[in-house]
């Protein structure tokens, strides 16, 4: 079992939708999570840290289930340019192999 | 925008050639990292840094090498490089911080090819 799991997508979703992720993880000693965005041939980017409490940022919010061991990131309100694959990332140097989202007009 | 830079961008080279793969960063992290993408697949970690004289081996088997003489220099070289080696390669810091953990941040990658 991988230690950092993401479904995959692709997501097709239209504008404006709300989508959400989940990421699973193995480790339940670990201690940071972030979620990063890649645009495609681009480096990762970092979109938000996950924060225990649960944290937003726009129209992005991040969650922490540590019971449960998944974080999540919900998008709001869709743009076009929300298109790209969002990596999960739980400590150093764990990422997930990324969910693909395509906004469509 | 994050400082971490990396050298060449493109690199296509022959079977059998040593290469060096350059990747500085000017923030003083102290956390370093190599990772090997190809396109459209996941991240694989193949080596790391936490400081000075500090190499580790990543989850991927790599037959390249690292080395850490500088703070702010950790080059990757391929003694001898064969077609398998083709992908992107994308260098990382990191430092632990008390609002940011230990969040990453990622030159622009070196793409090569191995003819």
């Amino acid at each position: 079992r991988k230690e950092v799991e993401q479904d995959p997508g692709p997501f097709n979703v239209p504008e404006g939708a709300t989508v959400a992720f989940n990421c699973t993880y193995s480790n339940s000693a670990s201690q940071s999570f972030f979620w990063y965005r890649q645009d495609c041939r681009k480096e990762p980017k970092l979109l938000m840290s996950v924060y225990s409490s649960g944290n937003e940022d726009g129209r992005f919010t991040a969650q922490l289930n540590r019971a449960s061991q998944y974080i999540s990131l919900l998008i709001r309100d869709s743009k076009l340019s929300d298109s790209a694959t969002y990596l999960c990332v739980v400590g150093a140097g764990r990422f997930g192999a990324g969910t693909r989202l395509t906004v469509k007009p | 925008e994050a400082d971490i830079y990396q050298t060449p961008r493109y690199l296509v080279i022959g079977t059998g050639k040593k290469i060096t793969l350059e990747c500085s960063q000017t923030m003083g992290h102290d956390k370093m990292y190599w990772y090997q993408q190809d396109p459209g697949m996941e991240l694989h970690l193949i080596h790391y840094s936490y400081g000075v004289n500090s190499t580790e081996k990543g989850d991927l088997s790599s037959e390249s090498t690292v080395s850490r003489i500088r703070t702010e220099h950790f080059p990757l070289t391929l003694e001898s490089a064969r077609p398998s080696h083709t992908s992107q390669y994308l260098c990382a810091s990191s430092t632990r911080g008390q609002s940011k953990g230990e969040t990453q941040y990622f030159g622009p990658g070196t793409r090569l090819l191995v003819l």
